[in-house]
């Protein structure tokens, strides 16, 4: 079975703090992302990772930035998190051959306040 | 760029009842994914599609990709209560290795 693990399910910040989020996938799927998901707004992707080291911006960047030093390890990062970052975040892998079928974490429900 | 639109966008049936959610999509499809959420979950996969005229079964749902692989339909036989939560559908942008694109889901709720 494919397994996609986040750090933490449920996390409370401050406002201006520094936030990693991890994300451990078991399967050596070439392919990483993060997306947030928000009430009405559905699901946003963030940011991905093709292979290591590298990474691409998705639709809503701003105010995040991510590391991915291994393949099986993808990391989002608030720089100085804010009210509006208050959401669930998905982590999701995919191999990068077919079949590309897409897998998600558990989420992490982030409060910032 | 390709947009999904689900519909309805919220359910409620019956326990024993049929039902069916739609996807339909602006751009033909390469490949259509359908996935369950548990509220505050993550997302369950269910399945994929990638081939016009596909059709799919797990357990009681199925899931179809009409010819022109534009649009899906997911239909649950005889729905129980633990078929309940959100389904969303996601959608290959180009010949796959890309992000995916989602619909916004649609909430089924099955009451006794």
């Amino acid at each position: 079975d494919v397994k996609v693990t986040q750090s933490s399910r449920y996390l409370v910040k401050r406002t201006g703090e520094k936030v990693f989020l991890e994300c451990v996938q078991d399967m050596d799927h070439e392919n990483m992302f993060w997306y947030r998901q928000d009430p009405g707004l559905g699901l946003r992707l963030i940011y991905f990772s093709y292979d290591v080291k590298m990474k691409e911006k998705g639709d809503i960047p701003e105010g995040y930035s991510v590391s991915r030093e291994k393949k099986e390890r993808f990391s989002l990062i608030l720089e100085s998190a804010s009210t509006n970052q208050t959401s669930m975040y998905l982590c999701a892998s995919r191999p990068g051959r077919t079949p590309y079928e897409q897998y998600f974490g558990p989420g992490t429900r982030l409060t910032v306040t | 760029s390709q947009e999904l639109e689900q519909s309805p966008q919220s359910l409620i049936v019956q326990e024993g009842k049929n039902l069916t959610i739609n996807c339909t999509s602006s751009k033909t499809l390469y490949g259509l994914y359908w996935y369950k959420q548990k509220y505050g979950e993550g997302l369950i996969f269910l399945m994929m599609l990638q081939k016009g005229g596909e059709e799919k079964s797990h357990e009681k749902i199925t899931a179809k990709l009409d010819e022109k692989k534009q649009q899906s339909s997911l239909h649950i036989t005889a729905s129980q209560p633990s078929h309940a939560g959100i389904y969303l559908c996601g959608a290959d942008p180009n010949s796959g290795n890309t992000p995916l694109v989602f619909g916004k889901g649609t909430r089924l709720s099955v009451i006794a």
